[in-house]
């Protein structure tokens, strides 16, 4: 069953607390993103990953960080220096760009970080 | 960016009904767009795309129109179901060699059966 599966559902930090969000996909894509997404709003970009040991900082990159180890893998941390963490973090992957399969980027299921 | 902060626009339709949902875009340079759907605390859902050589595509109940001389995006579902209530998104391709979206603010559609 391929795809892209983001834990945990629901997160909570308290103050001061770095927390890491989890995407791990199965789709063998080159590229990983991860948007913000607040309510009413639409998707913003916080980093982004073209290929195993690479990312570049998206819109809104402050107070967050991301490693690329595996291809299958994108966590983010969300640190203590970012002041407004309470949103919704979509995780997404595409395949590399020209290969004829399509540019859409899948997106996983979520997960909704909240401060304590 | 643009921002409606909590009251997303909202289009509100009768089951069997056709719908029009319409996306301002921002980048004239921008090449492939792309609809989505989102329902409540899920993640969205890819509907259809277009590349900006194309002025129309459809597909199941669904067709969208790109006008590149105002920039401007359509989703047209037909016979709108109960099952479409959801928040529909159109983003923006604007970096040419690498699949970078901006999306939009999104459009809430509500089908009464």
């Amino acid at each position: 069953d391929g795809g892209i599966t983001q834990s945990p559902k629901y997160l909570f930090r308290k103050e001061g607390q770095n927390v890491t969000l989890s995407c791990e996909q199965n789709l063998n894509h080159d590229a990983m993103y991860w948007y913000r997404q607040d309510p009413g709003q639409g998707l913003r970009l916080i980093y982004y990953s073209q290929i195993v040991n690479d990312f570049q900082k998206g819109d809104i990159a402050e107070g967050y960080s991301v490693s690329r180890e595996k291809k299958e893998s994108f966590p983010l941390t969300v640190t203590s220096a970012q002041k407004n963490p309470t949103a919704f973090y979509l995780c997404a992957s595409s395949p590399r760009p020209g290969t004829g399969i399509g540019e859409k980027l899948f997106f996983g299921s979520g997960t909704q970080l909240s401060v304590l | 960016g643009e921002s409606v902060g909590l009251h997303l626009p909202t289009l509100s339709v009768q089951e069997g009904d056709n719908s029009i949902i319409n996306c301002a875009y921002s980048n004239s340079a921008s090449d492939y767009f792309i609809w989505y759907k989102q329902e409540s605390g899920k993640g969205p859902q890819f509907i259809i795309d277009i590349r900006s050589n194309m002025d129309k595509r459809q597909g199941q109940r669904v067709t969208v129109l790109l006008n590149k001389t105002v920039k401007h995006l359509s989703l047209q579902i037909a016979a709108t179901q109960p099952g479409d209530s959801a928040v529909y998104f159109c983003a923006e391709n604007m970096d040419t060699g690498f699949q970078k979206l901006v999306f939009g603010t999104g459009t809430r559609l509500l089908v009464s059966p």
